[in-house]
Parts: structure tokens; sequence; C-alpha cells
């Protein structure tokens, strides 16, 4: 089936640290990747996507790459802010199944000045 | 601006009491969904819908229900059988065709007086 696994938080950096959060998927298809995020008290917004192996996903300095060998899309983030402080999901998308969306459990970064 | 819309922001049931939270999007989303999200946890979900007159349960449905009567619509109903309603309830929607994103709503909070 398809599942998620995302890095339990949470994450406490310091301003202009370097930024790693760990996902990793089981798909039974060829799934789409993407990376939300969440500020207090708002909805999910996405931060980015990649559709197919070895495409990378950017947005706002953020990164990810689609890893099919080793069923990775890794979130990196070479200098953070205090406004990156927020929840970041990691999930997936697979259209070979009824239910189509799956999402890991959050991680909750924290950046302190 | 096409989005999708949830209301109301803030929403207080006493006890026994059914109420129903709306959910619109006017992005031509043939998919809707309800997730549920407790303080400090992730997503769970609730139902979903892939096209109008047709839902299914997902792994919290006990205690609530749904219609998608129209497209953009998928209301959601929390009834007294569930037990601990308190939290934060999001919509959100997609196309069914193709692993494209999911859009959020902002979000409704729940709180049982």
């Amino acid at each position: 089936g398809n599942s998620v696994t995302q890095m339990e938080g949470p994450v406490t950096l310091s301003e202009e640290a370097f930024l790693t959060i760990n996902c990793t998927y089981t798909a039974t298809g060829y799934p789409s990747l993407f990376w939300y995020v969440q500020y207090p008290g708002e909805g999910l917004q996405l931060l980015l996507k990649a559709t197919k192996a070895d495409d990378k996903g950017s947005n706002k300095g953020f990164e990810a790459t689609y890893r099919k060998e080793t069923t990775s899309f890794h979130l990196e983030k070479g200098s953070v802010q205090v406004s990156d402080s927020a929840v970041y999901f990691c999930a997936l998308s697979d259209r070979t199944g009824a239910n189509n969306l799956f999402f890991g459990t959050g991680t909750r970064l924290t950046v302190i000045p | 601006d096409g989005g999708i819309t949830q209301s109301p922001k803030y929403l207080f049931r006493k006890e026994g009491q059914n109420v129903t939270l709306s959910c619109e999007q006017n992005l031509n989303h043939d998919a809707m969904y309800w997730y549920r999200q407790d303080p400090g946890q992730g997503l769970r979900l609730i139902y979903y819908s892939q096209i109008v007159n047709d839902f299914q349960k997902g792994d919290i449905a006990e205690g609530y229900s749904v219609s998608r009567e129209k497209k953009e619509s998928f209301p959601l109903t929390v009834t007294s059988a569930q037990k601990n309603p308190t939290a934060f309830y999001l919509c959100a929607s997609s196309l069914r065709q193709g692993n494209t994103e999911a859009f959020f709503g902002q979000g409704t909070r729940l709180t049982v007086v």
C-alpha cells in the first residue's frame, strides 16, 4: 500500500542554520511527491512538488529531490529564518488507488534568533 | 479568485448537538477530503469523495457524516455520536485525474462547551 514516513520532531534550529527533514515513502504506482507547510491556526499550503524520479522541487529557498532508488524526498534549506517556523508535511499522490492522498505525521520546526 | 473556503473559522457546540462544517470550492475539482487534526498531531482522514453523489469512509469516520450533492460542496456533520469532537478540521480538494496537489481551506476549529 501507500504510506509516508516522516522524521519526527520537534526540530529547533538557530537562524541561518541548515535544515534537513527526512521523508521516505512506499507506493504501489508512480506517485507525485509534495511538501506542505502549515503556519499556526491555518490550513496547509503547498511548498514544493516533484512529479517524477530525479525531479527537484524548489520554492522560497527550500529544495527536495525525488529519489526513486531510495524512495525518499528529503526537504532541505541552506539557511533558515525565524519566519520558517511552522509544521512541515510530506505527502504523496498516487492515482492507482481509490484514496490517492497520503500524508506524513508532520514535523514542527522552530527557528530561534 | 479560485480557492477552497471553509466556514465558520471557529465553532462552538454543546454536548449532544450535531453541527455542520461547510466546505466550498470553485476550482472545478472532482475530489474532496475532510481531515481532522488534533493539537501537535498529523492529519487523519475522515471522509473523501472522488465524484458527486459518492463518498468513502476514511480512517476515523465514526461519529461523522458527509454529503456530496454538488461538485463544489462537501459539508461535514459532526454528530452527537462523536465522543471527542474538539479539534481542527481541514477540508481539501484535488483533481481526480493525474497526481496533482491538494488545495486546503483555512480550517474550522470546533470546540465542545
